[in-house]
């Protein structure tokens, strides 16, 4: 158990809906992170967050997607008007700034799958 | 951060150690080697890091050869539930300037048959 929680683990939805991610991370972890994996893929990075702040996102965010972490605690992930493109493993991960080792702590993951 | 060279997969008999290899010759100065797995249907897992000297925890040892250009995973006696991928990342140690994302590559898929 790493603590860092994912809410829903698996999402059906169909194409065009809008669908949103929930992210509690560890909980004095400063830094926060969202990736996505592909079936055969390494995960790839999407954004990241210092407390509240957004301070990188990748290009592989589109304008469908945005990101939030309000009060610097759990996060969302919003993807507006999804595509088939869009199915796969959400991940979050999450880790605190200055700690020896610098790693990041995953979630389990979210399963979208557009139809 | 560097690009790493991982082999596709590999197999390892029960009990047996686990060789991991892992390529990084455009490797900086500043620049660490983090490994990570990923066992199927969880997220990515923290394994081990180093700088140049060898290290070792309660999971696995890191090998770095001493120019820094490749380095080796071992798992001393791998057991079925080490089948996974085994992501070899280089980066540098985060800085106020360094967000200390990950970049993965595809890694390498480990399988412990017994």
């Amino acid at each position: 158990d790493t603590g860092v929680s994912q809410d829903p683990r698996h999402k059906i939805t169909k194409r065009g809906q809008n669908v949103t991610f929930r992210c509690d991370p560890i909980s004095e972890h400063n830094r926060l992170y969202w990736y996505r994996q592909t079936l055969g893929q390494g995960p790839e990075f999407l954004t990241y967050f210092q407390n509240e702040a957004q301070l990188e996102k990748s290009r592989l965010l589109s304008d469908r997607f945005s990101a939030e972490r309000p009060k610097g605690s759990f996060s969302t992930l919003e993807i507006q008007r999804t595509e088939q493109g869009d199915s796969a493993m959400y991940l979050c991960a999450s880790s605190l700034e200055l700690r020896l080792k610098n790693e990041q702590f995953f979630g389990p993951g979210t399963r979208l799958t557009v139809l | 951060d560097a690009k790493t060279t991982q082999p596709t997969s590999m197999d390892c008999a029960e009990g047996r150690a686990a060789n991991l290899p892992c390529n990084h010759s455009t490797i900086s100065g500043n620049e660490y080697v983090y490994w990570y797995r990923q066992i199927h249907s969880q997220g990515p897992q923290y394994i081990i890091h180093g700088l140049k000297n060898n290290e070792t925890n309660e999971m696995a040892s890191l090998i770095i050869t001493e120019d820094r250009k490749s380095s080796t995973l071992i798992l001393p006696h791998a057991t079925l539930r080490d089948t996974a991928v085994y992501y070899c990342i280089v980066r540098t140690f985060h800085g106020s300037s360094n967000t200390g994302k990950l970049i993965f590559g595809q890694g390498t898929t480990l399988q412990v048959k017994p």
